[in-house]
């Protein structure tokens, strides 16, 4: 059972359009972190969020933390084909205590067509 | 160094044979995690260390893995008698102490066992 879902698995859309992806658990999450990968090499860290209802943005990527700290969105304005990745999401669990491994979602397989 | 650095990039291991993977931390950093990524993108964590010490080794298969952190050297993953199903790529993080939860991701090592 994953303690993170992502949704939706896969998204292929053409460039300009919008998008969501989400990243749902029952737990809570003392943070979450986004995540871009491409192939052949590590996760890169996108942002953190660590306060319920926390909005981030950076440039065309807005980051949403929700209220109750159990899940969050990544919306992305007008896509690039430079956009195109693996996008994964991974949390701290609220009572972990000083522990600092991720739970990681499956990801997002984004690709955007010119 | 500035940036976590795994070796190989790539290893081929025969069922049975022992693999060996390398990971040198971003200096200064005083923690080190371990990730499985296998099939479908999911991370597996597998091992922490706090500087030489193990901090949390919950994901670690007992019996055929061991990881090392010695000062003064590259950390180290280690599989005795590998098996079809530890193909997979591990990718080693580093991060700093303190509050901060940003991990840095190195490229990974893919382990191919035939």
């Amino acid at each position: 059972t994953q303690l993170l879902e992502q949704s939706p698995q896969f998204l292929s859309i053409q460039e300009g359009e919008n998008l969501t992806v989400y990243c749902n658990s029952s737990s809570v999450f003392s943070s979450l972190q986004w995540y871009r990968q491409e192939p052949g090499e590590g996760p890169v860290l996108l942002v953190t969020v660590v306060t319920g209802g926390e909005v981030k943005k950076l440039k065309r990527l807005t980051f949403q933390f929700g209220d109750a700290r159990k899940d969050s969105s990544l919306h992305i304005t007008a896509a690039q084909p430079g956009d195109t990745g693996l996008y994964l999401c991974a949390g701290s669990l609220l009572n972990a205590g000083n522990n600092r491994k991720l739970i990681w979602g499956l990801g997002t397989s984004l690709g955007v067509n010119p | 160094g500035e940036e976590v650095a795994q070796t190989p990039k790539h290893l081929v291991r025969g069922e049975g044979q022992k693999a060996k993977l390398y990971c040198a931390p971003i200096k200064g950093h005083s923690y080190v995690f371990w990730y499985q990524q296998v099939l479908k993108n999911e991370f597996k964590f597998l091992i922490s260390f706090q500087n030489e010490n193990v901090f949390d080794e919950t994901g670690m298969p007992k019996e055929r893995f061991s990881a090392k952190c010695l000062p003064n050297s590259p950390c180290s993953l280690e599989i005795q008698a590998t098996k079809l199903e530890d193909s997979a790529v591990y990718f080693c993080a580093s991060s700093q102490a303190g509050q901060s939860r940003r991990a840095f991701f190195g490229q990974g090592t893919r382990l191919t066992v035939v």
